[in-house]
């Protein structure tokens, strides 16, 4: 009963280091999601996989890079970590049949300390 | 674009109030989905309610209650009789209808004291 599995849960980097956020559901849905959580601003939108063979920029884009290796796997990578990226990561995934929208699955977060 | 505001930043009740959390969103979209998610202090996200655009029916699960009026354009959430357990952070958001991802309000932090 995993459903969204992110990996690590808590990380510390120094500025310029790289990291990727490993993300896997095990719910056959077609999207998956990155969102930052940040004090007082609420969950924003990353990048996202609508479906297998795709990606998007979302809203705060810059500074990561995302693969979806597959259908369960979707990562999120930061090439150069910068002190503004010390945030809490989420991985979501949501299913999507018949022209209906569910709703989003998220993983347990990921605390990322940039210093 | 579509945008969600919650303009209650943070609320304080004391337990077996009622507290009603506000949510306003904008969308140009005709077929559109609305949510809620409760964020606990162990910090993980609970989802709560999904409303699609053509459900205007107010919705009642034990003291949970949400009223959808798109006239205005607010999807509102309602809790009965608060227990210091409902003390979270409440997010409302939206999406489109064409599964694109959801956009959050900022959030309304829910304090219940005893």
């Amino acid at each position: 009963n995993a459903g969204v599995t992110q990996n690590p849960k808590f990380q510390v980097l120094k500025t310029g280091q790289s990291m990727t956020l490993q993300c896997a559901q095990d719910m056959n849905h077609n999207s998956m999601y990155w969102y930052r959580q940040d004090p007082g601003m609420g969950l924003r939108l990353i990048y996202y996989s609508a479906s297998e063979g795709t990606t998007d920029k979302g809203e705060v884009p810059n500074g990561y890079n995302v693969s979806r290796l597959n259908k369960r796997e979707f990562s999120l990578r930061l090439e150069s970590a910068a002190p503004s990226q010390t945030s809490v990561y989420f991985c979501a995934s949501r299913s999507r049949s018949r022209g209906d929208t569910g709703e989003l699955f998220f993983g347990e977060g990921s605390r990322l300390t940039v210093l | 674009a579509q945008k969600v505001t919650q303009a209650q930043t943070e609320i304080s009740v004391v337990e077996k109030e009622d507290v009603t959390l506000d949510c306003v969103y904008e969308t140009r979209d005709t077929t559109y989905y609305l949510f809620w998610y409760k964020q606990p202090p162990s910090g993980e996200l609970v989802f709560l309610i999904r409303r699609n655009s053509f459900d205007e029916q107010n919705e009642i699960s034990g003291r949970y209650s949400w009223n959808f009026q798109k006239s205005t354009s607010s999807f509102n959430f309602t809790i009965t009789a608060s227990q210091v357990v409902d003390s979270a952070v409440y997010f409302c958001a939206l999406s489109g209808g064409g599964g694109t991802a959801l956009i959050f309000g900022k959030g309304t932090t829910l304090s219940v004291s005893s």
